[in-house]
């Protein structure tokens, strides 16, 4: 299957610093990226959409100067995470689509835990 | 307004029982339904999904029940082993026109030896 790849696995920042998230896909190409966010024992919430070469789409409630989302190119997107907090701090996983099947399975990283201090 | 219903929230099964969770969907338009494997401080595996126009898939011991009309579909562990213990999501999406997935808040399964 798809693989797709996170980095860091793990990050510890001071509050008020900003992280970057990267998320790629390795062996095929993705014009369409999604972030979810997940707190502990909780589901994954939908944070945005990210299409390639264009801006994201924010879910409602999301602030979208606070968890900046770039899709540079068709296998990398980035979460930047600005003036953290430690309510920022959670499990942050990046999904993708094949661009030439669009068919509704998604692959999954192995996501971002954040912990902001 | 939650989109994706699934119970229970948690679930106890002795080894080589039978594993069974429920999900509910609000949506018509959503056409593909899957079911994610979730093990702590993973990110969540796809296990196996179905579409509305088959009422049930089935690959190894995990079997997909779909019911278009109730607008159900359910997740069937044959001979759970305890190495089936992790956290289960369903989800569901308008697969054709690539929008994101909705996910359910999750069954923690445990199946004890």
């Amino acid at each position: 299957g798809a693989v797709v790849s996170q980095h860091p696995s793990r990050v510890i920042c001071k509050s008020g610093t900003s992280v970057k998230i990267e998320c790629r896909s390795l062996d095929f190409q993705a014009t369409t990226m999604f972030w979810y966010r997940q707190f502990p024992k909780q589901s994954l919430m939908l944070m945005a959409t990210s299409n390639e070469g264009s801006k994201a789409t924010y879910e409602q409630g999301v602030e979208k100067d606070k968890f900046l989302i770039n899709h540079a190119s068709l296998t990398l997107s980035t979460l930047t995470v600005t003036s953290a907090h430690p309510e920022d701090s959670s499990f942050y996983i990046c999904s993708a689509m094949v661009a030439s099947e669009i068919t509704g399975e998604l692959f999954f990283g192995e996501g971002s835990r954040l912990t902001v201090l | 307004q939650q989109q994706v219903k699934q119970s229970p929230q948690s679930l106890i099964v002795q080894k080589g029982g039978i594993s069974i969770i429920n999900c509910a969907y609000e949506n018509t338009a959503f056409d593909y339904f899957p079911w994610y494997q979730q093990f702590p401080g993973k990110g969540p595996a796809l296990l196996i999904a179905i579409r509305p126009d088959v009422s049930e898939k089935k690959e190894g011991r995990f079997t997909i029940s779909f019911n278009k009309s109730a607008k159900q579909f359910s997740l069937h562990i044959m001979d759970s082993q305890p190495g089936d213990s992790a956290t289960y999501f369903c989800a569901a999406s308008i697969g054709q026109a690539g929008t994101a997935l909705i996910f359910g808040k999750g069954t923690t399964l445990s199946v004890s030896s």
